[in-house]
């Protein structure tokens, strides 16, 4: 019973192309988030979101978007995908600000 | 945005060694900090959640303390092993934000 999944784990894409990260918790938590580890390591927030509200990172350029379904889902979705975004993503989730869980990241290269 | 900080960033220790290493985060608008444990190629793990000026929290060979008041925590291993060797990511969170350190990578040496 995996608490914080993330499909794939690994996304090769092409420069310009559109795709999506899934995540899925099934702990009840009721906030999700994006995080980007850069080349440092560092992981910089991206969103964070609870069904009453979206903070996103100003630093985050508009052609990344989270989409949520439903308070156990949070995809982020990418458009034209530009060499820069290769990362590792990672989606957590967390309830009443006690402590994250993180998913297992996804290895996204654009070539 | 907050500063979180975490110094050393990376540390070399002798197997049987004790250790720490320090987070430093902003004292105003505290809710919680965390300790998370960070293998290679695996997702961080939750140590330690404390909230409370003073707080030490311990689990086997690893404990932390909670200073709020001058915006420090610090992180102890005893004996080291290595199997503890990670890297060491403090976080502090105000609202629903979450502030990630750098982190400190530990390598324990047979």
């Amino acid at each position: 019973d995996t608490a914080v999944s993330q499909t794939p784990k690994y996304l090769v894409t092409q420069m310009g192309n559109d795709k999506s990260i899934k995540c899925e918790q099934n702990l009840g938590h009721d906030t999700m988030y994006w995080y980007k580890q850069d080349s440092k390591k560092f992981l910089k927030i991206m969103f964070s979101y609870n069904n009453k509200e979206l903070i996103i990172n100003e630093t985050v350029p508009n052609r990344f978007s989270p989409k949520s379904p439903d308070k156990a889902h949070l995809n982020l979705h990418i458009n034209s995908l530009e060499l820069g975004d290769s990362a590792v993503y990672f989606c957590a989730s967390s309830r009443r600000q006690l402590g994250y869980t993180f998913g297992s990241g996804t290895r996204l290269t654009v070539v | 945005i907050l500063n979180v900080e975490q110094s050393p960033q990376s540390l070399h220790v002798q197997e049987g060694d004790s250790t720490n290493f320090t987070c430093s985060f902003p004292s105003s608008n505290f809710y919680a900090l965390h300790w998370y444990r960070w293998e290679t190629a695996k997702s961080p793990e939750a140590l330690f959640v404390m909230t409370l000026n003073g707080d030490e929290k311990k689990k086997g060979r690893i404990s932390a303390t909670l200073n709020t008041k001058e915006g420090y925590s610090y992180l102890y291993i005893k004996g080291s092993q290595p199997e503890d060797s990670a890297t060491y990511l403090c976080a502090t969170n105000t609202g629903n934000q979450f502030y990630f350190g750098t982190g400190t990578s530990l390598t324990v040496i047979p």
